[in-house]
């Protein structure tokens, strides 16, 4: 079976700041990831997600991961974040061994401030 | 095109009492899924059904049954409601294949007194 650990609970950064939510997995078989991003009181909206082929992935809003085999890993980036970009950020794994479901890590809140 | 929709968008119950949550998707989707979310619990699986006339256990089963009416409608049914089961409550759908984004539904979110 595979999971997800998300670092960090709840990142805080300024306005126009670089920010990096970390993701790792774990997973016996190949993997395909994805980053979901939670608006407040909305549901789940797809950033961006990595099936194979280039290890770096770029998403809606100017977002970028990155995916690391070796260190099992899928980091999500933005060089400069607005308060729009406020929300809570959900990695999730799933397999391409039969039919897999999607796994997600426990999330991430970022809060931007002015 | 209302992508996922859900009803109802909240709900209040006293512990013991039954109710079922709607889901229906107009995209064509084959695979449909029930997720609760609790605060640092991330999203949970509870059932998922993968092709029309399919269903499926997830992670968090126990209390929850569904129903896979037709290939637009999945419902998720609580016999008897327990505040354990208090939650926000996320529907989704998705193309056959774990590779496919999953779209959600905007979202249940119940009260077990």
């Amino acid at each position: 079976a595979q999971s997800v650990t998300q670092l960090d609970s709840q990142v805080p950064v300024f306005e126009e700041a670089p920010v990096e939510l970390r993701c790792n997995y774990s997973s016996s078989v190949s993997v395909y990831l994805f980053w979901y991003v939670q608006y407040p009181n909305q549901g789940l909206q797809l950033l961006l997600k990595y099936l194979s082929g280039s290890t770096l992935v770029k998403g809606i809003n100017g977002f970028e991961a990155e995916f690391n085999k070796s260190q099992t890993s899928f980091h999500l980036r933005k060089p400069s974040v607005h308060i729009s970009d406020t929300a809570e950020y959900f990695c999730a794994v799933s397999t391409n061994s039969g039919y897999s479901t999607l796994t997600f890590g426990k999330g991430t809140m970022l809060l931007v401030s002015p | 095109n209302a992508g996922v929709t859900q009803t109802p968008k909240f709900q209040v119950l006293k512990t013991g009492q039954s109710m079922t949550l709607q889901c229906a998707q107009d995209m064509n989707h084959n695979s449909m899924y029930w997720y609760r979310q609790d605060p640092g619990m991330g999203l949970r699986l509870i059932y998922y059904s993968a092709s029309e006339g399919t269903t499926d256990k997830g992670e968090v089963p126990n209390g929850y049954n569904v129903s896979r009416l037709n290939k637009r409608e999945f419902s998720l049914r609580l016999e008897s409601a327990a505040p354990s089961q208090t939650s926000v409550y996320f529907c989704a759908s998705s193309e056959l294949g774990s590779y496919n984004e999953q779209f959600f539904g905007p979202g249940t979110r119940l009260t077990v007194l």
